[in-house]
């Protein structure tokens, strides 16, 4: 069983589109979050949930918007894509950010994003 | 400045030597400290996490902590080419509730 899920795995679509990208946890996790890296392989936090609730939104366009229906469950979606978005994406999910001082976190496969 | 920094690379070492990751960071508020490997065109995933100063070890690595001079370190030791990979630092700070990546170091292991 794969820990943490994500759909789908390679995107490729043209600039303009607005395109979701899913996430699902299922090891109980109260907290997830999206990240970002880029062609150059740096890993930059987007976005962090904790039980539904946004607790991180560093500074991304407002084009980004997560939807979290569950604590299992947290997706992305991104409105009028530009070049600039074409990263991976990963979603990851810890046990409790908000009072673990630990926070192991748990990464999905990636997407793959390409813009046109 | 950024809030985490890793020793550039990539980092060239022949199989069977230690291979030595350097990570400072600027945020006193952090209690824990990971690092994490990535393959390339895979997710990163925990190989350490410590959280008290001094050294840790786990098979072949060893992470090390100092808080006062704001370090934490990994060893690799008897290098192989499969240790070949990118390696991230993060640490957690728990007031902030928030993770933060270095930008990783390409380490690669020369058979």
């Amino acid at each position: 069983d794969t820990a943490v899920s994500q759909t789908p795995k390679y995107l490729v679509t043209q600039m303009g589109n607005d395109k979701s990208i899913k996430c699902e946890q299922n090891l109980g996790h109260d907290t997830m979050y999206w990240y970002k890296q880029d062609s150059k392989k740096f890993l930059k936090i987007m976005f962090s949930y904790n039980n539904k609730e946004l607790i991180i939104n560093e500074t991304v366009p407002n084009r980004f918007s997560p939807k979290s229906p569950d604590k299992a469950h947290l997706n992305l979606h991104i409105n009028s894509l530009e070049l600039g978005d074409s990263a991976v994406y990963f979603c990851a999910s810890s046990q409790d950010a908000g009072r673990a001082i630990t926070d192991t976190q748990y990464f999905g496969p990636g997407t793959r994003l390409t813009v046109l | 400045q950024k809030e985490v920094e890793q020793n550039s690379g990539p980092l060239s070492v022949p199989e069977g030597a230690i291979a030595s990751l350097n990570c400072t960071y600027s945020d006193r508020g952090s209690q824990s400290f990971f690092w994490y490997r990535q393959y390339s065109g895979k997710s990163p995933e925990l190989i350490m996490s410590i959280y008290s100063n001094g050294d840790k070890e786990d098979g072949r690595f060893t992470a090390q902590l100092n808080k006062a001079s704001q370090y934490v370190s990994l060893l690799i030791r008897d290098s192989q080419p499969s240790d070949s990979a990118t390696y991230l630092c993060a640490l957690y700070n728990t007031n902030a509730g928030k993770s933060t990546f270095g930008d990783g170091t390409t380490l690669t292991v020369k058979p």
